[in-house]
């Protein structure tokens, strides 16, 4: 079965950075394009990032355009999202993704908190 | 870019039908599928409609998806309601370059 486990998730002060990492099993990690989804306390989902299965196109929402950088190791089957300049609006869920252009299977998300 | 646009929230009692939209700002909706996820409080979303009205295995059919050219739009209809019906609902398309999420509608089962 597909699983998605996503970690490296936690405090960090404004400014800061953090790597996350999502792993997956279950599936050929190197046939599909992988996404990144974030989601703020209380609010709606939010794309922020997408890369193609062999990582040569990568899309980023402009919230996080040159802040973030979309990752992945096909041999390691593992996908990452390394964060730059944090601000607390990046203060989310974020959820590692499947892509097909629509959603076919999520992780459980990790909790990313950006505050002094 | 487009945007695809859902209603804040939706109230309807049990063993009714409540019908959710989801217009798209630029762009045929029928251009690309649209998806529609639930997600309950405290829990990642699940699929409940794939592909503008394929429901997945597990998904009772009182889930329904529809598409309308005319208004550019599409639907998730839930009949029967049941309280464990309660939860946000997402609707999801994309094109060549993104992929876009409706803000989500809170569905309350009263």
């Amino acid at each position: 079965q597909v699983q998605l486990v996503e970690s490296g998730g936690g405090l960090v002060k404004p400014g800061g950075s953090l790597r996350l990492s999502c792993a997956a099993s279950g599936f050929t990690f190197s046939d599909y394009y992988m996404s990144w989804i974030r989601q703020a306390p209380g609010k709606g989902l939010e794309w922020v990032s997408y890369i193609s299965s062999s990582g040569s196109t990568i899309y980023y929402a402009d919230s996080v355009k040159g802040r973030f950088t979309i990752s992945r190791d096909n041999a390691k089957n593992s996908l990452y999202l390394q964060m730059n300049s944090l601000r607390a609006e990046d203060t989310a869920v974020y959820y590692c993704a499947r892509d097909r252009g629509l959603v076919d299977y999520w992780g459980q998300g990790t909790l990313v908190t950006v505050s002094s | 870019n487009f945007m695809l646009t859902q209603p804040h929230s939706v109230s309807e009692s049990p063993g009714k039908t409540v019908t959710i939209s989801c217009t798209r700002s630029s762009g045929s909706i029928a251009s690309n599928y649209v998806q529609w996820y639930q997600q309950r409080p405290g829990s990642a979303p699940t699929t409940v409609i794939y592909e503008d009205n394929q429901r997945p295995s597990g998904v009772p059919d009182r889930f329904s998806g529809s598409i309308d050219s005319s208004s550019n739009s599409a639907s998730l209809t839930i009949s029967g309601l049941k309280t464990e019906d309660e939860a946000d609902y997402y609707c999801q398309s994309y094109d060549s370059i993104q992929r876009v999420f409706g803000g989500g509608t809170k569905l309350t089962v009263l």
